[in-house]
């Protein structure tokens, strides 16, 4: 059964960091591509980041970009996302998603930035 | 503002069909596939079309999706209270180089 489990968000003050993990189990984690996507409450789903099977290529939204980092260690099986300068509207559930059409996700960990 | 339009709200009585629309350009929805997510209240996006018209494993043959130019469609037939969620479609905006989403449609079964 595959399963993606999301860890490592919590309350961070404006400017601070957290990193955000995603451990996968049930598939070969070292072929998919994965995805990071967050959701403000009660908004829709944003797509953050995301980082192919090897690790070398990665993309980023607009928003996060120069602030996020998108990374995998394929021998942990676990997906991670370092979240650096965070702001107010960084605030949301972040979700790992795997493979190109994000055909799982996980239940997601949710990051609030306040003072 | 979401890069690719969907309508806020769409509704329907159990039995009926209703359709989903999701407006892109050409640079994402134009010359890239196309799914289709459904979010339960409370739960994770499930993937119920990808490829524009493909259903994973376990969705059944009540929803389809479909594409033309620049616009796609969910198709759910025979409603049921349980389809009542949130629906999203994305896609990858070669121009963004960037996955992008819909602002997402609630729909309400009557």
């Amino acid at each position: 059964e595959v399963q993606l489990v999301e860890s490592g968000g919590g309350l961070v003050q404006p400017g601070g960091s957290l990193r955000l993990s995603c451990a996968a189990s049930g598939f070969a984690f070292s072929s998919y591509w994965m995805h990071w996507v967050r959701q403000a409450p009660g908004k829709g789903l944003v797509w953050v980041s995301r980082i192919n099977s090897d690790g070398t290529g990665t993309s980023y939204a607009d928003s996060v970009k120069g602030r996020f980092t998108i990374s995998r260690d394929n021998a942990k099986n676990t997906l991670y996302l370092q979240m650096n300068s965070l702001r107010a509207e960084d605030t949301a559930v972040y979700s790992c998603a795997r493979g190109w059409g994000h055909d799982y996700w996980g239940q997601g960990t949710l990051v609030t930035v306040s003072s | 503002q979401s890069v690719l339009t969907q309508p806020p709200s769409v509704s329907a009585a159990p039995g009926q069909k209703v359709t989903i629309s999701c407006s892109g350009s050409s640079s994402n929805i134009g010359n890239n596939y196309v799914s289709w997510y459904q979010q339960l209240p409370g739960t994770a996006p499930k993937l119920l079309i990808y490829d524009n018209n493909k259903r994973p494993s376990g969705i059944p043959d009540r929803f389809s999706g479909s594409k033309s130019g620049t616009s796609a469609t969910l198709g759910i037939t025979g409603l049921q209270t349980g389809d009542e969620a949130d629906y999203y479609c994305g896609t990858w905006d070669t121009s963004l180089s960037a996955w992008v989403f819909g602002g997402g449609t609630k729909l309400t079964v009557l």
